[in-house]
């Protein structure tokens, strides 16, 4: 069975620092994966995915991540935490092709500190 | 071009009440999803349906039933309210092409 940890429901960083949320996963086929970005009182909103393509996946507002199977990780990044980052953010794992299902991680809400 | 769009965006029950909730994409998306959010557990899938006329349980549909009135609509009804279905609740669909699911904005649901 597919599964998703993210480490730390909470993360604070400050403003102009490095940006790091956690995500593992537990999949025994090749997965999808997913990040989504939750600002208060919306729906989700895809950062970026990974379908095998490229190990290094680029998304909106400056965010990245990296696939590593050998490490079950995809981690996202940003090198500069701006204000306008402050929300909850998921991590998501898809069977392929499947249904086509999810399976989210419990979400880390990032706070960011002028 | 709208997207995903939910009704309602707020809704207060009394326990045992019955309630209907919308969702509709006009993207042409073959699969649409409800799920509900919950403090500190992420999103839980509670149906799905891969295509028009077909269902599916996901994680969590006990006390929920749901209906694919069409490719456009896909509705979620509580047939009798429970204050442990105090959650906001999201429909999404997907664009297989891509691999994505869209979100609609949520309906935040209590229930007293």
């Amino acid at each position: 069975a597919q599964s998703v940890t993210q480490l730390g429901s909470h993360v604070s960083v400050s403003e102009g620092a490095l940006v790091l949320l956690r995500c593992n996963y537990s999949s025994s086929v090749p997965p999808y994966l997913f990040w989504y970005v939750q600002y208060p009182n919306q729906g989700l909103q895809l950062l970026l995915k990974y379908t095998s393509a490229a190990t290094l996946v680029k998304g909106i507002n400056g965010f990245e991540a990296e696939f590593k199977k050998s490490e079950t990780s995809f981690h996202l990044t940003k090198p500069s935490a701006h204000m306008s980052d402050a929300a909850e953010y998921f991590c998501a794992v898809s069977d392929r092709p499947g249904t086509y299902k999810y399976i989210f991680g419990t979400g880390t809400r990032l706070k960011v500190l002028a | 071009n709208a997207g995903v769009t939910q009704t309602p965006k707020f809704q207060v029950l009394k326990t045992g009440q019955s309630m209907t909730l919308q969702c509709a994409q006009d993207m042409n998306h073959n699969s649409m999803y409800w799920y509900r959010q919950d403090p500190g557990m992420g999103l839980r899938l509670i149906y799905y349906s891969a295509s028009e006329g077909t269902t599916d349980k996901g994680e969590v549909p006990n006390g929920y039933n749901v209906s694919r009135l069409n490719k456009r609509e896909f509705s979620l009804r509580l047939e009798s309210a429970a204050p442990s279905q105090t959650s906001v609740y999201f429909c999404a669909s997907i664009d297989r092409g891509n691999y994505t699911q869209y979100f609609g904005p949520g309906t935040r649901l209590t229930v007293l």
